[in-house]
Formats: C-alpha cells, structure tokens, sequence
C-alpha cells in the first residue's frame, strides 16, 4: 500500500529565509507525486507536480521540489519565503495514472514571522 | 470558469440525523472526489467517479456514506445515519482528465458537526 510521511508538524521560518519541507513516501514502483497547499479558508490548490522524468521539478510561486527515488523522497523548497506562505502543505502519491487514490501525508504548517 | 462549489459550507447535525452535502465540479471535468479531512486521519477517500460511473469509493465508509452523480455536474454525499465522529471537513474535487494530468481541483468543503 502507498503512503507519505511528512515529518514535521509544524515549520516557522523568518520571511526571506530559505525553506525546505519534508515528504518521504512508500510505493513499490514508479510514484507519482504532488504538493498541494491549503491556505486559510481556501480549498487545497496544486503546488507542484512529478511525473516520471526530470527529478526537480518547479511549481507556482517559486516553489520547487526534488524527487529521489533512492530516498523515495520529494522535499519542497523555495529560496526566499514570503509572509503570504503561511499555510499548509501537503504531500501526496499516487500510484499510478489508473487509479483515483491520492495518498496524503497529514501536512506540514509554515508559519512565517517577519 | 467557476471552481468547484459546495454547499452547504457549514453544517451542523444531531446524532441519528440524514445529511446531505452537495457538489458542483468544474464545467466539463469528467473526474469527481470526495474527502474526508480530520486532523487525526487527514485527507481520507470516500469516493471517486469517472464520467458518472464508480471507479473506486473507501472500503471503510460503505456503510453509512454514498456518493451518487445524478448528472455530470452535480454530485451528492449522503451520511446515513449520521455520528458523531463523522465530525469533519468534506472536501470535495475534480479533474479535466485524471489518468493524464493528475491535478485536482478543490472545492472549499463542508464543515460537519455532530452533535
């Protein structure tokens, strides 16, 4: 069965510094593999995505992420974060392009101070 | 073009109580998710349609939770009878083409409460 694990609950950060969040997932195969985020009030929006291919791919807003199948990780990182990215970020795999299972980590919240 | 839209955004149910919650995805999308989320189990599957047919719905919510498409841009989740730990944020989504894009589209959910 296919799962991700984000590590950490929560993430604060100072805007402008540099950010990297953690997803490790568990698929025997070639995952497919997204960051969705949450921000207050809203509905989950599509970050990022990775198909099998480029291992770094880019995203909205100057997010990015690196997947590594020897890690079976796919952290997301960004070089300078605003105060606007204060919201929640979550991890997910799919396993396959048949089925509609999108397997979510439970999130990380990034909390920005100025 | 509209998002997805759910309705109602809040509601709040005794225990025992038929609810219902309703989703419109986005215009000509063929692929409809529901969610559960809850801070404790996160983002769970309850159901998911291709082009109105059943492709694959929760094992462990066939009891008192159906999901129809009455028509392809209209969808219902009925919990029945409903408990109080059934308590959470129902996320509801759609997709252009799933098997090719693997994006989703997001409603903005409907918070339950049972009391």
């Amino acid at each position: 069965a296919q799962s991700v694990t984000q590590p950490d609950a929560r993430v604060t950060v100072s805007e402008g510094a540099s950010l990297q969040l953690r997803c490790k997932y568990s698929y025997f195969g070639t995952p497919y593999l997204f960051w969705y985020v949450q921000y207050p009030r809203q509905g989950l929006q599509l970050l990022l995505k990775y198909y099998p291919g480029d291992p770094v791919v880019q995203g909205v807003n100057g997010f990015e992420a690196e997947f590594s199948k020897s890690n079976s990780s796919f952290h997301l990182r960004k070089a300078s974060v605003h105060w606007s990215d204060w919201a929640v970020y979550f991890c997910a795999v799919r396993g396959g392009a048949n089925t509609g299972k999108l397997t979510f980590g439970h999130g990380t919240i990034l909390r920005v101070h100025p | 073009d509209a998002g997805v839209t759910q309705t109602p955004r809040h509601e709040v149910a005794e225990k025992g109580q038929t609810i219902i919650l309703k989703c419109e995805p986005v215009s000509g999308h063929n692929d409809l998710f529901w969610y559960r989320q809850t801070k404790i189990q996160g983002l769970e599957l309850l159901s998911y349609f291709r082009s109105k047919s059943l492709m694959e719905d929760g094992g462990a919510f066939k009891d008192r939770f159906k999901a129809e498409m009455l028509n392809s841009s209209f969808s219902t989740l009925k919990i029945q009878p409903t408990e109080p730990k059934d308590s959470a944020v129902y996320l509801c989504a759609s997709s252009r083409d799933w098997g090719c894009t693997g994006q989703l589209y997001f409603g903005e959910g409907s918070k339950l409460t049972v009391l």
